[in-house]
């Protein structure tokens, strides 16, 4: 049972546009989220986070949306750039807080110049 | 402010054998987290230790196990190694909120 979904896995875009990658989860107990960003052969990187206390969270170019009557979360970066493209993962956290991020499956953004 | 390091970069090991992971914090960080991305999935949860103590572990085998020195860095173990244990083992760390940051990842190859 996959808690937390991208269902797209991948994504393209033209360099200065705007990338909306999305993320669902199923449970109600999770209240803090994150977006990571991960080139090949190395760890995650920390980009931007929201508590499920707010609907925005805005950091330079990016942007977290939640909807929690939806149980979706979004992440808007622009205006894109090359650098960009890498694969982005949503995490998890639970109310308990266990320690324990549940990711989704990652979607790989490519920005086209 | 250096990041978390983990050592060593890759790891080839048999079936069988025992295979050992080293991860240190960013610095004032006292909790460290395990997770395994193993081909084609997502970033699974391990372990995670805090002030030396096992806090949590997730839905792996006994011969997942770990520990967490005074000085906060931290050793994963796996014993008895399956051919399945081939992944990406990422460590994490962090203070007092729950925004975990991640090292560079040992690749775990068991042949």
């Amino acid at each position: 049972d996959q808690q937390v979904k991208q269902n797209s896995p991948s994504l393209s875009v033209q360099e200065g546009r705007i990338s909306i990658l999305n993320c669902d989860y199923t449970n109600s107990m999770f209240d803090y989220f994150l977006w990571y960003k991960k080139y090949p052969a190395e760890g995650p990187t920390f980009l931007i986070s929201i508590s499920s206390i707010k609907d925005k969270n805005e950091d330079g170019r990016f942007t977290v949306f939640l909807n929690k009557s939806a149980k979706h979360l979004s992440l808007h970066i622009v205006p894109s750039q090359p650098g960009d493209s890498a694969v982005y993962f949503c995490a998890a956290s639970p109310s308990s807080n266990t320690g324990k991020l549940i990711f989704g499956q990652g979607t790989t953004l490519q920005v086209k110049p | 402010e250096a990041g978390v390091t983990q050592s060593p970069t890759h790891l080839i090991k048999t079936r069988g054998q025992q295979a050992t992971l080293r991860c240190s914090p960013i610095s004032g960080h006292t909790s460290v987290y395990w997770y395994q991305q193993a081909l084609g999935l997502g970033l699974q949860f391990l372990l995670w230790y805090d002030e030396g103590e096992e806090r949590n572990r997730g839905n792996f085998p006994p011969r997942f196990s770990g520990r967490q020195f005074p000085n906060y860095s931290s050793e994963l173990n796996v014993n008895a190694l399956e051919l399945e244990d081939s992944a990406l083992y990422l460590c994490a760390s962090s203070s007092l909120g729950r925004k975990q940051f991640f090292g560079p990842g040992t690749r775990l190859t068991v042949l």
